[in-house]
């Protein structure tokens, strides 16, 4: 298996709502990353995780919650959102965390959220 | 503080002609260097990437790129544009090396436009 697989594809969900993205991969990689990328750009690093501990949070909003329950599975949970947070979301891992040589990352399909 | 420049935000080709993607790097150690693809709506997709091996390297779907570490640059080549090419190029620089932490810095992006 060579893929990262992120589900739901679309999601569309009110201010006030609760949601969740998931993230899986079965490469044995020990980094895990979001990504937020708006239309037009490219994307923007939210989070790393390195060895299933969050080691890098780029000033993301609290309404952004992370979440690495093992080393396959990365959740990014979803609370009182803006509409400016409509983007697409994209999960990455990599076999090596940042710092240690990190070199080749695999990029999942995406989630693209609509908060309205 | 390392860097990406793309030259060029929107580039167009007719098909069968060859493709030129611009890449200037800015490091202070040796950088990896990475192409990426993405097709609308999708996520990104490696397409080759450079570790200080082979200064030529190919990659996927008959795109290759040279590191010219004299001129600091990573272009990316393809001898024939097909139409399933049309997508957003990111070229990518992770710097590996003391006090680094390895992040992905994009460049901007390419836009490829291939006419029939």
């Amino acid at each position: 298996d060579t893929e990262v697989t992120q589900t739901p594809k679309h999601l569309v969900m009110g201010m006030t709502n609760k949601k969740s993205l998931k993230c899986e991969q079965h490469m044995g990689h020990r980094a895990m990353y979001w990504y937020k990328q708006k239309a037009k750009k490219p994307p923007e690093l939210m989070f790393v995780y390195s060895y299933e501990k969050l080691s890098i949070n780029e000033s993301v909003p609290s309404r952004f919650s992370p979440e690495c329950p093992n080393s396959s599975l990365l959740n990014l949970h979803l609370h009182a959102l803006q509409p400016e947070d409509s983007a697409l979301y994209l999960c990455a891992s990599s076999p090596r965390p940042l710092g240690q040589g990190a070199r080749g990352y695999t990029f999942g399909s995406g989630t693209r959220l609509t908060v309205v | 503080a390392q860097s990406v420049t793309q030259l060029d935000s929107h580039v167009s080709v007719s098909e069968g002609t060859p493709v030129l993607l611009r890449c200037n790097y800015s490091s202070s150690y040796s950088p990896s260097l990475f192409w990426y693809v993405q097709h609308p709506n999708k996520g990104l997709q490696l397409l080759l990437k450079y570790t200080s091996a082979a200064t030529l390297v190919k990659g996927i779907n008959g795109f290759e790129a040279e590191f010219k570490k004299s001129e600091t640059s990573f272009h990316l080549t393809k001898p024939s544009a097909h139409m399933s090419d049309a997508a957003e190029y990111f070229c990518v620089v992770s710097e590996i090396g003391s006090g680094n932490t390895g992040k992905l810095i994009f460049g901007q992006g390419t836009t490829l436009q291939v006419k029939p």
